[in-house]
């Protein structure tokens, strides 16, 4: 069984900082992973996904993220953040033969000024 | 536009009442799937269905039933015994393959009073 982990539910940052926000899973064969990004009473959207080929990822809104199968990590970043990043953000495997994603609990991230 | 729509976006029903959630896509995927998403616990997988008239039960299928008539359409139906409806539900739709992302609706927030 796959399983993701996002270690914090809340990261509060002021505008212009950097962010990290962490997502570990595990899983016994190889996965694909996602981020996406859900604004308040919306559905979600995809920032990035890790497929396979190089380790970092570009998404939307200026977000990356590095695949470290050794840690089994997938950790979000951005080198500054904007009022409007504030959201909920989640981590997602894909598990089985078919596309059922198995999501994280979420982390909330807080932009202040 | 192409996407996915759900219906209606507030329902509140009393206790003891069956309530159907629509879902209509127009991305001409195959696969659609029901998520359920309440505060601090991620999105978990209620039913999903790869193709017209074949469904699958997720992690907390118990007290909800699906269809799937036709390839734009996958309604959930939240049954009396279901014992806390009160929930976000979000429906997502995807094509095949296990690399392909879900796209999602914007989601259908259900008040049981």
């Amino acid at each position: 069984a796959q399983s993701v982990t996002q270690l914090d539910s809340q990261v509060p940052v002021f505008e212009e900082a950097p962010v990290e926000l962490r997502c570990n899973y595990s899983s016994s064969v190889s996965v694909y992973l996602f981020w996406y990004v859900q604004y308040p009473n919306q559905g979600l959207q995809l920032l990035l996904k890790y497929l396979s080929g190089s380790t970092l990822v570009k998404g939307i809104n200026g977000f990356e993220a590095e695949f470290n199968k050794s840690q089994t990590s997938f950790h979000l970043r951005k080198p500054s953040v904007h009022i409007s990043d504030t959201a909920e953000y989640f981590c997602a495997v894909i598990r089985g033969g078919y596309s059922t994603l198995t999501f994280g609990k979420g982390t909330m991230l807080l932009v202040s000024p | 536009d192409g996407g996915i729509t759900q219906s209606p976006k507030y329902l509140f029903r009393k206790e003891g009442q069956n309530v159907t959630l629509s879902c209509e896509q127009n991305l001409n995927h195959d696969a659609m799937y029901w998520y359920r998403q309440d505060p601090g616990q991620g999105l978990r997988l209620i039913y999903y269905s790869q193709i017209v008239n074949d469904f699958q039960k997720g992690d907390i299928a118990e007290g909800y039933s699906v269809s799937r008539e036709k390839k734009e359409s996958f309604p959930l139906t939240v049954t009396s015994a279901q014992k806390n409806p009160t929930a976000f539900y979000l429906c997502a739709s995807s094509s095949q393959g296990r690399s392909t992302e879900a796209f999602f609706g914007q989601g259908t927030r259900l008040t049981v009073v």
